[in-house]
């Protein structure tokens, strides 16, 4: 099946913990985003990438940190710096950069205690 | 110039009744208009898109109508089943220079039996 994974489904972290969600497509998709979803909020851009070891802040991205290594990848890493980490994260990739459809992963609720 | 606006924030509709919601946008670059559907505990996915060529497109119950004079669209469901119950995105971008994708806030739909 082809898709997007993200894991783990939930996340609890103590404040002041790092911790990094998966992100991993076999769409063999060019571009990688990470989004953050509030409660009666759109989705709002983290950080994406266009392709391998190139990726660019979206609109939130202080207190957060990616890499992409392998095209399959996005890992992203919430850092003790993020104020407000307590979100539902999701992962999407589509074709090319901005174009096209975005597919979803299912999402990480991280909480942050 | 980046916003789209999304209402109602809730909507509850009876089944077999039509659910309708609204956005509006700012910027007249946008060219591509997604709606995209999100069960509880689920990433989005891609529901219908328009782009400003056609004032109206239609698949099954669902269908977006456009305006782009006065810069709004709207999703409507026809025939609103429960198992329409989820949330509703709309988004807009520039998708033929590739920009990011702006969601609007979200509107939980509940289609009572």
């Amino acid at each position: 099946d082809g898709g997007i994974t993200q894991s783990p489904k939930y996340l609890f972290r103590k404040e002041g913990q790092n911790v990094t969600l998966s992100c991993e497509q076999n769409l063999n998709h060019d571009a990688m985003y990470w989004y953050r979803q509030d409660p009666g909020q759109g989705l709002r851009l983290i950080y994406y990438s266009q392709i391998v070891n190139d990726f660019q802040k979206g609109d939130i991205a202080e207190g957060y940190s990616v890499s992409r290594e392998k095209k399959e990848s996005f890992p992203l890493t919430v850092t003790s710096a993020q104020k407000n980490p307590t979100a539902f994260y999701l992962c999407a990739s589509s074709i090319r950069v901005f174009t096209y459809e975005q597919y979803f992963g299912p999402g990480t609720r991280l909480t942050v205690t | 110039q980046q916003q789209v606006k999304q209402s109602p924030q809730s909507l509850i509709v009876q089944k077999g009744g039509i659910s309708i919601i609204n956005c509006a946008y700012e910027n007249t670059a946008f060219d591509y208009f997604p709606w995209y559907q999100q069960f509880p505990g689920k990433g989005p996915a891609l529901l219908i898109a328009i782009r400003p060529d056609v004032s109206e497109k239609k698949e099954g119950r669902f269908t977006i109508s456009f305006n782009k004079s006065a810069k709004q669209f709207s999703l409507h469901i026809m025939d609103s089943q429960p198992g329409d119950s989820a949330t509703y995105f709309c988004a807009a971008s520039k998708e033929t220079s590739g920009s990011r994708l702006t969601f609007g806030e979200g509107t939980q739909l509940t289609v009572n039996p």
